[in-house]
């Protein structure tokens, strides 16, 4: 059974720094791509970026280039989704899924921003 | 980008009835790569439809995709009560991909 599992929730202050994971199992974590896609009540769903594990190749929607980082681990089957400096209005719901298509998601990693 | 318009916002209908729900492209998509996802109140969303009109395996048949070029349709012939949901589409053939804003299907 294919799964993706998300780290727990998280509560940041402006300017600190934050990872959030995604376990893949049940399939070849090297053969799929890994999206992260963001949700806020007031922009809806949006695509930040996919990385393909295999060979780390990794693509970003140009409205999140430069402000976050997506990285993938294959030893251990995770991909992250990192922060140097927070923001308020990164916080959102954050979901990783697998393919462009994504078939399957991840539950989902609530990241709160707030001074 | 790629703006996705989804129409009606808001569809009202009763379990039983018929779901007919659109989607409209700022530009012809590639290859007809549309998805349409639902998404339950508290759950992540899931895929109901690839490439336009290709279900996935675990996906009822009542679901149903159709379109092309800039106009896509997702129908769901009878309403179950688990169909109740918000709806949204996405292109994924040219980059940065995007969401439509989703049409809520609610009991009447």
């Amino acid at each position: 059974e294919v799964q993706l599992v998300q780290s727990g929730a998280e509560v940041k202050k402006p300017g600190e720094s934050l990872t959030i994971s995604c376990e893949a199992s049940g399939y070849s974590f090297t053969m799929y791509w890994i999206g992260w896609v963001r949700q806020t009540p007031g922009k809806g769903l949006e695509w930040l970026g996919i990385i393909y594990p295999g060979d780390s190749d990794t693509r970003y929607s140009p409205s999140f280039e430069g402000q976050l980082t997506i990285s993938a681990d294959k030893s251990i089957d995770t991909a992250y989704l990192q922060w140097s400096s927070l923001k308020a209005s990164d916080t959102a719901t954050y979901f990783c899924v697998r393919q462009q298509t994504a078939d399957y998601w991840g539950q989902g990693t609530q990241v709160t921003v707030s001074s | 980008e790629i703006v996705l318009t989804q129409s009606p916002g808001i569809l009202s209908l009763s379990p039983g009835e018929k779901a007919t729900l659109s989607c409209r492209a700022s530009q012809s998509l590639s290859g007809n790569q549309l998805a349409w996802y639902q998404q339950r109140p508290g759950q992540a969303p899931r895929l109901l439809m690839y490439g336009a009109s290709d279900r996935p395996p675990f996906i009822p048949d009542r679901f149903s995709g159709s379109g092309s070029g800039t106009d896509f349709t997702l129908t769901i012939s009878r309403l179950g009560p688990e169909d109740f949901a918000v709806y949204y589409c996405q292109q994924y053939g040219t980059s940065p991909f995007t969401f439509g804003p989703g049409t809520t299907v609610d009991i009447k």
